[in-house]
């Protein structure tokens, strides 16, 4: 069956450093992997999405590979703020599916 | 522009009752999904709705249903509820449904079964 890990421990990382997270899936060949925010006791809010035919993606601070060999997904947040801690969630779609397959998260927390 | 309004933010049932949740996605969308949240299993897919039909079901028992109005709105219904139904219960809107784009969340309703 189809399977996404991201890290289930918290990073905890300094204000000012760039945070990796990773989104690892398996049985699953995705046409799109998107990267979403959580914020307690919100809904998740959209960051960014990457397709299969693009390695990687930038948007301001936040930078998303799309590793489709290793089956893996890396989101980069470079100069971390305190502000930039929540929950990290990833998930994967398919052209036609309309629906998407969502990791269980991980939690940030950038120390000041 | 407004964004996805879920109503109400908080619910408390009994088991064995039943309940209905309300969406309202982004003026012009006309996709509407439904996810259940829950500390265990995460994000799951509950159904997606577009011009009133629904599109797609996810694995979940027929105690849950959902349909969508002319106006987009939709609304979510589960019967009989156990106690295992207790969760955050989310809404999301695009404008076409497809997953080639990001979707707008609702903060959610807060559903607890006692």
């Amino acid at each position: 069956s189809q399977k996404i890990e991201q890290n289930s421990e918290a990073l905890n990382i300094q204000e000012g450093k760039t945070a990796t997270l990773t989104c690892n899936y398996t049985n699953y060949s995705p046409a799109y992997l998107q990267w979403y925010r959580q914020d307690p006791g919100r809904g998740p809010v959209f960051l960014l999405l990457i397709r299969e035919n693009e390695k990687e993606k930038r948007k301001e601070r936040l930078k998303v590979t799309f590793d489709t060999t290793l089956k893996q997904s890396l989101f980069h947040i470079t100069a971390s703020q305190p502000a930039d801690s929540a929950t990290y969630l990833c998930a994967l779609g398919n052209t036609g599916r309309r629906a998407l397959t969502f990791g269980s998260g991980t939690r940030l927390q950038v120390q000041p | 522009k407004a964004g996805v309004t879920q109503t109400p933010r908080y619910l408390i049932k009994t088991r064995g009752q039943q309940v209905t949740l309300s969406c309202s996605p982004i003026s012009g969308h006309r996709s509407v999904s439904w996810y259940q949240q829950t500390p265990g299993q995460g994000l799951q897919f509950l159904f997606e709705y577009f011009s009133e039909t629904q599109r797609n079901k996810g694995n979940f028992p027929g105690r849950f249903s959902g349909r969508q109005f002319s106006n987009s709105r939709s609304e979510m219904n589960v019967s009989t509820l156990e106690l295992g139904d207790s969760a955050l219960y989310l809404c999301a809107s695009s404008l076409e449904g497809g997953t080639e784009y990001g979707y707008t969340f609702g903060s959610g309703t807060r559903l607890t079964v006692v």
